[in-house]
């Protein structure tokens, strides 16, 4: 039973575009969702947060908006910039125990 | 400062074998994370130590994992009689008691 899902195993756009990823929970008892980026032989670095009392929350280049209706939260970056090319988990907790989606490979191409 | 250190950072041994893999979190953070993340999946929880105490081991997948915190400090992860099927990296992650946890750069363990 995936409770987080991430459907695009890949996305690719080009530098200075916006970059959308997406992330679907089943939980309505989620509390708290959070994206992380993940370079290879690397562990997941934490990027941005939010409150599912929320619906946006902003840190430079980086959104994440939430819709708890549709149980779906996506991460904009924007502009995209080659040095964003990673891996991106969203993860989703309630409690202390955070339950991750598969990841999205994002290439941002110069 | 410090991030979150795991040693061995790769740990080959053959099926049947024990291994131990630890953990040094970032200082001063109580809680302690354990997941293990396969190829092409997400991080997969196993366990929560709150201190000393293990406060969530519910992902832990069987009774050959065992993990550790004595001093509510460095962790050890344990797995005894090691399967193919083990194979995998371990990642462990220290958070202050807030909600991000911050993760080291993992042991990844292979099993032959």
């Amino acid at each position: 039973d995936q409770q987080v899902k991430q459907n695009s195993p890949s996305l690719s756009v080009q530098e200075g575009r916006i970059s959308i990823l997406n992330c679907d929970y089943t939980n309505s008892m989620f509390d708290y969702f959070l994206w992380y980026k993940k370079y290879p032989a690397e562990g997941p670095t934490f990027l941005i947060s939010i409150s599912s009392i929320k619906d946006k929350n902003e840190d430079g280049r980086f959104t994440v908006f939430l819709n708890k209706s549709a149980k779906h939260l996506s991460l904009h970056i924007v502009p995209s910039q080659p040095g964003d090319s990673a891996v991106y988990f969203c993860a989703a907790s309630k409690g202390s125990r955070l339950t991750f989606g598969e990841g999205t490979q994002l290439t941002v191409n110069p | 400062g410090a991030g979150v250190s795991q040693t061995p950072s790769n740990k080959v041994t053959e099926k049947g074998k024990y291994v131990e893999l630890r953990c040094d979190p970032i200082s001063g953070h109580t809680a302690l994370y354990w997941y293990r993340q396969s190829l092409g999946q997400g991080p997969e929880f196993l366990i929560y130590f709150q201190g000393t105490g293990a406060a969530d081991d519910s992902g832990l997948p069987n009774d050959r994992f065992f993990a550790v915190r004595p001093e509510g400090s460095v962790s050890t992860l344990k797995i005894q009689r090691t399967e193919r099927g083990d194979s995998a990296v371990y990642l462990c992650a220290s958070s202050p008691g807030y909600n991000e946890q911050f993760f080291g750069p993992g042991t990844r363990l292979t099993v032959l």
